[in-house]
């Protein structure tokens, strides 16, 4: 089956500062790469996905990128914020809408003010 | 629209006791899934169903742990008898299957002692 690793676990930048976690994926037939902001006391939420056709996506702050043939994406956040502090989850499956997701282990962010 | 709902949001039981949660998911998602998160790690899928139908429970601890959907729309997972390392948080999910993004709700806590 699949397997995501996730580095690093834990990561402390200044506000302002740019922040970057990384992903390894094991599956060669995995095409879709969801990104989670998981808050304390609550359930993950989807920030940010990339397809396997597409090397790179952004979203004012967050970009993601994508590698296929090196099987690895990052998560890019710039201009970092208190906010922003919580625990991040990269997954991969394959699209469809019924595909089992494998999720990382986590990175949890802490921005300094 | 509403989320994913989930009750109780914590539970304390002593070990070889039951107990049960209730996911109620976004209205119209066809697809469920319960996962479990232990303290430090990402969301490990337990069982996923298709409306009423089980799609996937490979990794479910079947003489432990069980779940149902009986009508496809509101689902209970129970776990009979608990172990310590059922501790854990148990996330429920849904998706509509028009996309990939699953929409989470806030989890159950649980702790075994």
């Amino acid at each position: 089956g699949e397997n995501v690793e996730q580095h690093p676990s834990t990561l402390s930048v200044q506000e302002g500062d740019s922040a970057v976690i990384k992903c390894t994926y094991s599956d060669s037939a995995s095409n879709y790469f969801p990104w989670y902001k998981q808050e304390l006391g609550k359930g993950p939420q989807l920030i940010i996905d990339i397809r396997s056709n597409v090397g790179e996506k952004k979203d004012q702050r967050i970009a993601v990128t994508l590698n296929k043939t090196a099987k690895h994406f990052s998560l890019h956040i710039t201009e970092t914020q208190p906010e922003d502090s919580a625990v991040y989850f990269c997954a991969a499956s394959m699209t469809g809408g019924y595909q089992k997701v494998t999720f990382g282990t986590g990175t949890k962010l802490q921005v300094i003010p | 629209e509403a989320g994913v709902a989930q009750s109780p949001r914590y539970k304390i039981i002593e070990k070889r006791q039951s107990v049960a949660f209730w996911c109620n998911p976004i209205s119209g998602h066809a697809t469920l899934y319960w996962y479990q998160q232990i303290l430090g790690q990402g969301p490990k899928l337990l069982i996923q169903f298709q409306n009423n139908g089980v799609v996937d429970d490979s990794q479910l601890p079947k003489d432990r742990f069980s779940a149902e959907r009986l009508k496809g729309v509101d689902s209970t997972l129970k776990i009979q008898p608990a172990k310590l390392e059922d501790s854990a948080v148990y996330l429920c999910a849904s998706t509509s299957g028009r996309t990939d993004t699953q929409y989470f709700g806030p989890g159950t806590r649980l702790t075994v002692l």
